[in-house]
């Protein structure tokens, strides 16, 4: 079974500029998670899609985090323009859903992304 | 989701029994105990969860005493590749609003 796939894995930008993260669940999966984690700290979500609709994006710098879940299986994660503090590990996880009854969830490899 | 407190670091010898604490004294009647681990440059990976009872799967033990307000994730017999940030959560069965909630974690470290 393939896992959770992301890319890229690394990214530099400077800061005000533009940059976009793919992930790609564990088919089947309903339930997908963005995570940001900062350096020294244990991750933090963003936005949680469950198909292709948000259920807690309330974590989520709307000013400049953008998301979205088309068709219910890949997602993107924007971030226009991008901040020094933006610099952190981007998490992309996955779960089966309801028919699990607990949330073991699955994640990615992430993209480590640093903003000069 | 009930708050959880672990240590921040720990060691132990190879070969040995690794026993991460976690306290977890506001936990709800239908909250799940979970622990995920974070090898260094990997993502989160589930260990194990339980609500009322002790669980063992190939991965590892874990005891919650009878009171659910602490548990303890054992590794029988550590290796080198079990260096890693131990995560306890306290969460409710899934939903499609239901989330893992990350602390800081508990960094084991183990000695040859």
């Amino acid at each position: 079974e393939a896992g959770v796939a992301q890319s890229p894995r690394y990214k530099i930008i400077e800061k005000r500029q533009s940059v976009a993260f793919w992930c790609n669940p564990i088919s089947g999966h309903a339930t997908l998670y963005w995570y940001q984690q900062i350096l020294g700290q244990g991750p933090k979500l963003l936005i949680q899609f469950q198909n292709n609709g948000v259920v807690d994006d309330s974590q989520l710098p709307k000013d400049r985090f953008s998301a979205e879940r088309l068709k219910g299986v890949d997602s993107t994660l924007k971030i226009q323009p991008a901040k020094l503090e933006d610099s952190a590990v981007y998490l992309c996880a996955s779960s089966l859903g309801m028919g699990q009854g607990y949330n073991e969830q699955f994640f990615g490899p992430g993209t480590r992304l640093t903003v000069l | 989701d009930a708050k959880t407190t672990q240590p921040t670091s720990m060691d132990c010898a190879e070969g040995r029994a690794a026993n991460l604490p976690c306290n977890h004294s506001t936990i709800s009647g239908n909250e799940y105990v979970y622990w995920y681990r974070q090898i260094h440059s990997q993502g989160p990976q589930y260990i194990i969860h339980g609500l009322k009872n002790n669980e063992t799967n190939e991965m590892a033990s874990l005891i919650i005493t009878e009171d659910r307000k602490s548990s303890t994730l054992i590794l029988p017999h550590a290796t080198l590749r079990d260096t890693a940030v131990y995560y306890c959560i306290a969460s409710p069965p899934y939903s499609s609003a239901s989330k893992i909630i990350f602390g800081s974690g508990t960094r084991l470290s183990i000695r040859p």
